[in-house]
């Protein structure tokens, strides 16, 4: 099993719509997680770090559900901006080792 | 603040050649750093990181090697290139072990 799991798309949205992205990790121990978006060619960017009680940054909220070993990215009012690939890390608690889920794709249309 | 340079952005090679890939970290010391290698539409794929001068943990056996002969300096290379190593390449740092990773802008490697 790989250590991130992620749905790799692609979501296709309209604007305005909501959606949602969940990613699944392996590594119990793993304390914190984070979202990355990527756009076509570019390097990943932090979009949001994901702790024990969630955060909502604006339109995006990032949530940890430990039981079920998942962390989602939820994305209101999408615009065609948010069009791009985002990626859930989990890193390992006590490890070097910064391992990336293999990314989600969304596109927003008009 | 901390920044983080990579080059060359772009790089067209023959197989069988060598390659060298640079990065350096400024505004911070005893950064971890990663390389890490993209192939078209895939995800993420975890090379070598480095924990601090002369320590290189190698993840995935290839004819890639790392280097880092400074804290702020991280190597990439390879003596003889194989079309396969083709891809994009990414240098990244974090503070310590479990934290947010930031990127270089990356080299998009074309062996022909």
């Amino acid at each position: 099993r790989k250590e991130v799991e992620q749905d790799p798309g692609p979501f296709n949205v309209p604007e305005g719509a909501t959606v949602a992205f969940n990613c699944t990790y392996s590594n119990s121990a793993s304390q914190s997680f984070f979202w990355y978006r990527q756009d076509c060619r570019k390097e990943p960017k932090l979009l949001m770090s994901v702790y024990s009680s969630g955060n909502e940054d604006g339109r995006f909220t990032a949530q940890l559900n430990r039981a079920s070993q998942y962390i989602s990215l939820l994305i209101r009012d999408s615009k065609l901006s948010d069009s791009a690939t985002y990626l859930c890390v989990a890193p390992r608690t006590g490890g070097f080792k910064t391992i990336f889920g293999a990314g989600t794709r969304l596109f927003v249309k008009a | 603040s901390q920044t983080i340079h990579q080059w060359p952005a772009t790089l067209v090679q023959p197989v069988g050649s060598p390659l060298s890939l640079e990065c350096t970290v400024e505004g911070t010391s005893n950064p971890n750093l990663y390389w890490y290698r993209q192939a078209a539409g895939r995800g993420l794929q975890l090379l070598f990181y480095s924990v601090g001068i002369g320590q290189i943990s190698s993840e995935v056996p290839q004819n890639l090697s790392a280097s880092r002969p400074q804290d702020r300096q991280f190597i990439l290379s390879s003596k003889k290139l194989l079309l396969s190593d083709s891809g994009f390449y990414l240098c990244a740092w974090n503070y310590r072990a479990g934290t947010e990773a930031f990127f270089g802008q990356g080299t998009r490697l074309t062996v022909v």
